[in-house]
């Protein structure tokens, strides 16, 4: 079956640091590819997505690149915020339609 | 747009009983609905797929009869934990698709105490 491997936190940064989140996945065909963000006492909300290889997903300064020869989807941000702390999950989508999550990255930046 | 609640958001039973969990979808229609459980710090582990008007479909060691899932409409499901023992006891997050697709928009999950 799929599965992610997602780099383990907890991440603690500064700041206005840069951050990357590696994730890697093992899938069936070419699924289409997810980053979900969890800020503290809410849902899991979609951050980006890319749906076929080299798409770049974006938002909120977020960036994740669809690189299906190393079957990876990490996520980049050039200056993170105070308000960027949450859990973070990769999510391979498979192809009946279901999400596979990473374990999850907790990220804290401080001011 | 694209809201999903969960009710009740954290509640606490007696080990034997039974407690039900509402998933709604509030401004569109989900054709499908899953529900997740997670522990702490870890993943999100998919129990359950659940189709309006038909059986859900459970993941591969997820007891169906503990477990009793209801879609009764295109804005409702529910998840019953019977006869709950405290290893029951987790948080459980539901998600709702607007269409056939991989997008899923997620509850703000409920955690579950049994005593």
């Amino acid at each position: 079956g799929d599965s992610v491997t997602q780099m383990e936190g907890p991440v603690t940064l500064s700041e206005e640091a840069f951050l990357t989140i590696n994730c890697t996945y093992t899938a069936t065909g070419y699924p289409s590819l997810f980053w979900y963000v969890q800020y503290p006492g809410e849902g899991l909300q979609l951050l980006l997505k890319a749906t076929k290889a080299d798409d770049k997903g974006s938002n909120k300064g977020f960036e994740a690149t669809y690189r299906k020869e190393t079957t990876s989807f990490h996520l980049e941000k050039g200056s993170v915020q105070v308000s960027d702390s949450a859990v973070y999950f990769c999510a391979p989508g498979g192809s009946n339609y279901k999400l596979t999550f990473g374990k999850g990255t907790l990220l804290t930046v401080n001011p | 747009g694209a809201v999903v609640s969960q009710h009740p958001s954290w509640v606490i039973c007696k080990s034997g009983t039974s407690v039900k969990i509402e998933c709604r979808s509030l401004d569109f229609q989900a054709t499908t609905m899953f529900w997740y459980r997670q522990f702490p710090k870890q993943s999100l582990m998919l129990m359950a797929t659940s189709n309006e008007g038909s059986k859900a479909t459970y993941e591969q060691g997820v007891e169906k009869d503990k477990f009793l899932i209801n879609h009764a409409s295109l804005t409702l499901s529910t998840l019953t934990v019977t006869s709950a023992h405290p290893e029951d006891s987790s948080f459980y997050i539901c998600s709702a698709q607007l269409e056939r697709g991989y997008e899923q928009y997620f509850g703000p999950g409920t955690r579950l105490t049994v005593t």
